[in-house]
């Protein structure tokens, strides 16, 4: 099955600071989504974005289709963005979802 | 009404219980989906219901049942499970199967004792 790879698994950034966070896949893809899991487990839908740019408030997003990564910006990072980033992606006519092992990520004030 | 929610948020069971969980939205979404979530894992998918029907069953124990009653609802029916079941089990719909827009619910902590 397509293999997702998401970097870096662990990362501390100071409240205010900036940070990228990448999702590397190993096939072509139809769909790819980024969700945000709060530390309750409650997952949040941040895009969908199987190619192109994307940006919603401080968050926005890049898919490079045609070398099979993406990346998800935080911008002046708040507590608030604390939790697992989970990139997700599926193939052409195979409608599962596959999800990478998510970027723990914390914010400290 | 733009979410799914899932009911109960916690459940401790027995390994000789019947139990049930509950998820229900009202986004009009024909695409309805299990997970199962250990700690410090992703999510993995369990069943997808397409159109109130079965559409994936990913090899999930017959101790697992689904049942989508109607295009809002759908349960996840738990039987003689075992410890190693405890996990967090989630929903989530989106309007076509595979498509964009998942939302998922809260999830239910379960433990099996």
């Amino acid at each position: 099955g397509i293999q997702v790879e998401q970097s870096p698994p662990d990362l501390i950034l100071q409240e205010g600071a900036n940070s990228t966070l990448r999702c590397n896949f190993s096939d072509s893809v139809n769909n790819l989504q980024w969700f945000h899991q709060n530390p309750w487990g409650q997952l949040i839908n941040l895009f969908y974005i199987p190619s192109g740019t994307k940006q919603n408030g401080r968050l926005s997003a890049t898919t490079v289709a045609t070398e099979r990564y993406s990346l998800l910006y935080i911008s002046s990072s708040q507590t608030t963005d604390s939790g697992v980033y989970f990139c997700a992606v599926s193939i052409s006519g195979n409608n599962r979802l596959a999800f990478g092992k998510g970027n723990q990520v914390v914010v400290i004030p | 009404d733009t979410e799914v929610t899932q009911t109960p948020k916690h459940l401790v069971m027995g390994m000789t219980n019947k139990k049930s969980l509950k998820c229900e939205q009202h986004m009009g979404h024909r695409a309805m989906y299990w997970y199962k979530q250990k700690a410090k894992k992703p999510p993995e998918l369990m069943f997808v219901y397409s159109y109130e029907k079965l559409s994936i069953n990913e090899s999930v124990p017959s101790r697992f049942s689904p049942e989508c009653p109607n295009s809002s609802l759908l349960n996840l029916h738990l039987h003689a499970l075992q410890p190693e079941d405890s996990a967090l089990y989630l929903c989530a719909s989106s309007p076509r199967q595979g498509g964009e827009g998942y939302t998922f619910g809260s999830g239910t902590r379960l433990t099996v004792v």
